[in-house]
């Protein structure tokens, strides 16, 4: 079946500093990839997505690329703000499920 | 627009009552997924509808749980005889099509749900 495995938590990192939270997968065939985030007291939504390998999705200064050789879909930031702080959710969907399978979530906290 | 909207968004109960969580997707959206977020883990696949298909329940964890959705419109979750160990969040999401994978979902806040 499907899974996501997620950096796990928490981060915390000063502001203006390089994020990256590690997320790869097992899956058949071709997943989409997705990065979701939940901010202080609000629901999931999406960050970005990616549906094919090398395909990068960007958002709000994220960046995360699709690599189906590392099953692996990364996500990045070159200068995170206080803003950003929230906790974060790698999923996937692809196959014969319907659903989107999801990490674990990693928090993230930026320091001023 | 409106989004996806729960109903309650916080409830107590005592352990052993039953429970009847609801959730309004966005309109036109064929496809309505519910998930649970226990404290400081990821979110755990419940059930699904599409359209009038049969719905996937393969996620749900007990026979205590059941959902149900009318359509396009309105779905409940009802959990009966509660525990403890269902104390989490519920979270609904909702999304245009199921049918193509890389489709977006669009969720609620959520139902916190603490058995006591």
């Amino acid at each position: 079946g499907n899974s996501v495995t997620q950096m796990e938590g928490p981060v915390t990192l000063s502001e203006e500093a390089f994020l990256t939270i590690n997320c790869t997968y097992t899956a058949t065939g071709y997943p989409s990839l997705f990065w979701y985030v939940q901010y202080p007291g609000e629901g999931l939504q999406l960050l970005l997505k990616a549906t094919k390998a090398d395909d990068k999705g960007s958002n709000k200064g994220f960046e995360a690329t699709y690599r189906k050789e590392t099953t692996s879909f990364h996500l990045e930031k070159g200068s995170v703000q206080v803003s950003d702080s929230a906790v974060y959710f790698c999923a996937l969907r692809g196959g014969s499920a319907r659903q989107l399978t999801f990490g674990s979530g990693t928090q993230l906290t930026v320091l001023p | 627009g409106a989004g996806v909207s729960q109903s309650p968004s916080n409830k107590v109960t005592e352990k052993g009552k039953d429970v009847e969580l609801r959730c309004d997707p966005i309109s036109g959206h064929t496809a309505l997924y519910w998930y649970r977020q226990r404290l400081g883990q990821g979110l755990e696949f419940l059930i699904y509808f599409q359209g009038n298909s049969a719905p996937d329940k393969s996620g749900l964890p007990s026979d205590r749980f059941s959902a149900e959705r009318t359509g396009e419109s309105v779905s409940t979750l009802t959990i009966q005889r509660t525990q403890q160990e269902d104390s989490a969040v519920y979270l609904c999401a909702s999304s245009p099509s199921n049918r193509a994978a890389n489709t977006e979902a669009f969720f609620g806040q959520g139902t916190r749900l603490t058995v006591v």
